[in-house]
């Protein structure tokens, strides 16, 4: 049964730190990977889906990479901003149940 | 991408009641589903909505409780029955784009129920 894991579960740095968050999943047979953020009482926005034939995706300040022999991914999110407060969530699209299956979140704070 | 709405955004019920949620897509897709995410817990998956045939629904949760409805390809509804304050959660919707082989999902805005 596929399993995954976020640490830390909660962050919180000062602004313009470079951060890091883990995320660790126990089967390695995913088609993929995806990083959201989520916004107190909000949905969830799509920030970074990895395929799992890639080691690595950009978009902007983030970066996500993807080490699935390992079952690890990791955010990083670069120069951060108070607006970067939010809850980061890990999802991985599992062959086996074709089904998303959530890590356990991490609730990041950025202060000024 | 998919654009994705949900109706209520939040609504507060008496116990007993039922609340229906809706859920309205920008394109046509297949799939669909239906999550629960209770306070300062993570997602978790209730239902998948095909058109055209019943949702499949995960251990855990029954069709007397959650009935869904999926009438075309960017429309569904879930009705959480007979409400009880366990059922104070955020509600989900997404859809899974298969398109150019990525098999990307995108989510709702949610629907917050408080049940009184």
């Amino acid at each position: 049964k596929q399993e995954v894991t976020q640490i830390p579960a909660a962050l919180s740095v000062p602004e313009g730190e470079n951060l890091v968050l883990n995320c660790s999943f126990t089967d390695s047979a995913i088609y993929n990977l995806q990083w959201f953020r989520q916004d107190p009482g909000k949905g969830l926005t799509s920030l970074l889906l990895i395929q799992s034939s890639q080691r690595e995706q950009t978009s902007g300040r983030l970066n996500a990479s993807l080490d699935k022999s390992s079952g690890r991914s990791t955010l990083y999110i670069a120069a951060s901003q108070p607006g970067d407060s939010a809850t980061y969530l890990c999802a991985v699209l599992s062959y086996n149940t074709d089904k998303l299956i959530f890590g356990t979140g991490t609730r990041l704070q950025v202060f000024p | 991408s998919a654009v994705i709405s949900q109706k209520p955004s939040r609504d507060i019920c008496q116990r007993g009641t039922s609340l229906t949620i809706q859920c309205q897509v920008d394109s046509q897709v297949t799939m669909m589903f239906w999550y629960r995410q209770q306070p300062g817990q993570s997602l978790t998956l209730i239902a998948t909505a095909n058109q055209g045939s019943e949702a499949t629904y995960e251990s855990g949760f029954v069709i007397d409780k959650f009935p869904i409805s999926r009438p075309n390809l960017t429309f569904s509804t879930l009705t959480v029955s007979n409400l009880s304050p366990e059922d104070s959660s955020i509600y989900l919707c997404s859809v899974e784009d298969r398109s150019g082989g990525y098999y990307e999902q995108y989510f709702g805005p949610g629907t917050r129920l408080t049940v009184t």
